[in-house]
């Protein structure tokens, strides 16, 4: 399977516990997004990285939530002192951006489903 | 602000035709998409528009008025398999990559036999 995988599908914790979520997109896309998504609404964006470099990161995110991607393949989320409003889908999304394609698709993951207790 | 409007439900018969409407307001603008989300999966792309004016793909068609910020997706000979949310999305431009995407809440699409 080529597509963009995320890691774990589900998790739950309890509040305040730190958690990780990994993101490994398709092999040659040079852009990576994260997003948070609740029930009945359109997916809300978090952060974006443009191979290793974190360009841009909503402002309206917390700084309990950090994204990292080192090497400019996988990508990491963390969110430290979790919360219950944090409990949705993470989703993770990549695309290519190169004059021969159009820089345009983002591919999708199937989301880490957190819930906090 | 940032604010993007989709009717939440829409109902119609498999073979009709569907429009789903999506209005827009946002600091920049650097293209609209839509997407495709059935229940439990994740979004899939359907279409981008970035110049005034409709693109076809198939049974889908999405059209793109910047001037008025109304974008609408057209649905023809719909399938069951259609039944899903459709979700607009604007490629805001707030800073310079402008690559920081506004997802409006989507309207979930139910196709009756």
């Amino acid at each position: 399977d080529t597509g963009v995988s995320q890691d774990p599908r589900h998790k739950i914790t309890k509040r305040g516990q730190n958690v990780t979520f990994r993101c490994d997109p398709i092999s040659e896309h040079n852009r990576l997004y994260w997003y948070r998504q609740t029930l009945g609404q359109g997916p809300e964006f978090l952060t974006y990285f443009q191979n290793e470099a974190q360009l841009e990161k909503s402002r309206l995110l917390s700084d309990r939530f950090s994204a990292e991607r080192p090497k400019g393949s996988f990508s990491t989320l963390e969110i430290q002192r979790t919360e219950q409003g944090d409990s949705a889908m993470y989703l993770c999304a990549s695309t290519i951006a190169d004059i021969h394609y159009r820089p345009d698709e983002q591919f999708f993951g199937p989301g880490t489903r957190l819930t906090v207790l | 602000g940032q604010n993007i409007d989709q009717p939440t439900e829409m109902t119609a018969t498999e073979g009709a035709i569907v429009q789903i409407n999506c209005t827009y307001q946002t600091s920049g603008f650097n293209g609209l998409f839509w997407y495709q989300q059935h229940a439990g999966e994740a979004p899939t792309f359907l279409s981008y528009n970035v110049l005034d004016g409709l693109e076809e793909k198939g049974r889908f068609s999405s059209f793109l008025s910047r001037s008025k910020g109304y974008s609408y997706l057209l649905l023809k000979e719909l399938q069951m398999k259609d039944s899903a949310s459709y979700l607009c999305a604007v490629r805001d431009l707030w800073n310079n990559y402008g690559q920081n995407f506004v997802f409006g809440p989507g309207t979930r699409l139910s196709v009756l036999p």
